[in-house]
């Protein structure tokens, strides 16, 4: 069975650092792309970055290029999404997906002072 | 960037009902387009791949169709299981887009 755990959101005033981590399982993770997705509440669906197999490619939008990593382990079967210089506006649940087949629970980031 | 141009945004039907949700693409996506359902408090479940392609597992009365940029997603017989927002997304090109959603109501 397939399983996206992510961690490490909360609580984080504007202009500090979280760092999520998405944890895979029931696959051969290293095969995948794997994406982060944020839904802030009450909205729709946006994407946040994109990451290769063998994590050599990256991908962002305008909203967060500059701001937000997004890395990986393949022997740890884990992707990672740094965000530095957080705002309001990123206020969210962000989801961990692969291939757009699967999708993790998602963890709420919350950017308030 | 592509825009996807997704309506209506909310909607009200009956049990039986054919429901129709649509998205329009600025510019030319192929068939790059995946439709989503919601429920509320879930994640994302896939239902259509590649426009017109029935995910595993989706019941036979969703179905996708494509007329040259725009996208649709019928439900041919509505149930109370269907209800739920419902999502475009195009992966033709970088950045990824999301149609602004479609919610559902019974």
């Amino acid at each position: 069975e397939v399983q996206l755990v992510e961690t490490g959101g909360g609580l984080v005033q504007p202009g500090r650092s979280l760092k999520l981590s998405c944890v895979a399982s029931g696959f051969t993770f290293s095969s995948y792309w794997m994406y982060w997705i944020r839904q802030a509440p009450g909205k729709g669906l946006e994407w946040v970055s994109s990451i290769n197999t063998d994590g050599g490619s990256t991908y962002y939008p305008d909203s967060v290029k500059g701001r937000f990593t997004i890395s990986r382990d393949n022997a740890e079967n884990t992707v990672y999404l740094q965000m530095n210089s957080l705002r309001s506006e990123d206020t969210a649940t962000y989801y961990c997906v692969t291939n757009f087949d699967y999708w993790g629970q998602g963890v709420m980031v919350t950017v308030s002072s | 960037d592509i825009q996807m141009t997704q309506s209506p945004s909310s909607m009200s039907a009956s049990l039986g009902d054919r429901v129709t949700i649509s998205c329009q693409a600025s510019q030319d996506i192929g068939n790059n387009l995946i439709w989503f359902q919601q429920k509320p408090g879930k994640s994302p479940r896939p239902m259509i791949y590649y426009a017109t392609n029935l995910a595993n597992g989706v019941p036979s009365r969703f179905s996708g169709s494509r007329s040259g940029s725009d996208y649709s997603l019928t439900i041919s017989s509505l149930e109370s299981e269907d209800m739920a927002d419902y999502h475009c997304l195009q992966y033709k090109q970088y950045p990824l887009t999301f149609g602004s959603g479609t919610k559902l109501e019974i």
